[in-house]
């Protein structure tokens, strides 16, 4: 059963310590996706990725956060330092994109960030 | 600015009753419609897709796509209490790399 495998699924921090959330996407997948979901915003997009290429990282601050894929098996979402407004669930998808049908994606359980 | 308007409910239906809900979109260029599923504390997961303009049936999820109007609805018959959750509409169009573009969700709650 094919799924996107997130770490860590929880995570309690603090104030202007260092995050790292990974992302293992199911295997074959060309696209990986980072979002942040909060009750406020809703689904916002970070990152994403087309064959490890990152394609679109504006809605992501800069300053603070960074995403990567260093192959094709991991993503990483990193946040330096942290604050308090982040707290937030952080979802990864990936898909298969196909001329004919663009993305059907899937996503991963979510990793719970909690900023005190 | 590409956009995908939902009501954000709550749309609460009789358990057993049809639920109906609609997406509307902004670009005309849009080519993929996706429903997803999302209960509360969990992921979104995706229930169907849909490219061609009329109906698409899946058990007792019908999505109904109308390019010239741009909109997609869901259809849910005979709702059942575990339908309740909220629905993410999604698009996504080639000229945009393929990014999708997601509304803001409905909640549904069946009531028994």
């Amino acid at each position: 059963d094919a799924r996107v495998t997130q770490t860590p699924r929880h995570k309690v921090t603090e104030m202007g310590q260092e995050v790292t959330m990974r992302c293992q996407p199911i295997l074959g997948h060309n696209t990986v996706f980072w979002y942040r979901q909060t009750m406020m915003q809703g689904l916002e997009l970070l990152a994403y990725f087309r064959n490890r290429a990152p394609l679109d990282d504006s809605g992501m601050p800069k300053d603070r956060f960074s995403a990567e894929m260093p192959d094709a098996t991991l993503a990483t979402l990193k946040i330096q330092p942290s604050e308090p407004r982040d707290s937030a669930v952080y979802f990864c998808a990936s898909g298969l994109v196909r001329l004919s049908s663009g993305n059907t994606i899937y996503f991963g359980e979510g990793s719970w960030l909690t900023v005190v | 600015q590409k956009e995908v308007e939902q009501n954000s409910g709550p749309l609460s239906v009789p358990e057993g009753a049809i639920a109906s809900l609609n997406c509307t979109y902004s670009d005309r260029g849009s080519q993929s419609f996706f429903w997803y599923r999302q209960y509360s504390g969990k992921s979104p997961e995706l229930i169907m897709f849909i490219y061609s303009n009329g109906d698409k049936e899946d058990g007792r999820f019908t999505a109904q796509l109308n390019k010239a109007s741009q909109y997609v609805s869901l259809l849910i018959r005979d709702s059942q209490p575990s339908d309740s959750a909220t629905y993410l509409c999604a698009v996504n169009n080639r000229d945009s790399n393929y990014q999708l573009i997601w509304g803001a969700g409905t909640k549904l709650i069946i009531k028994p």
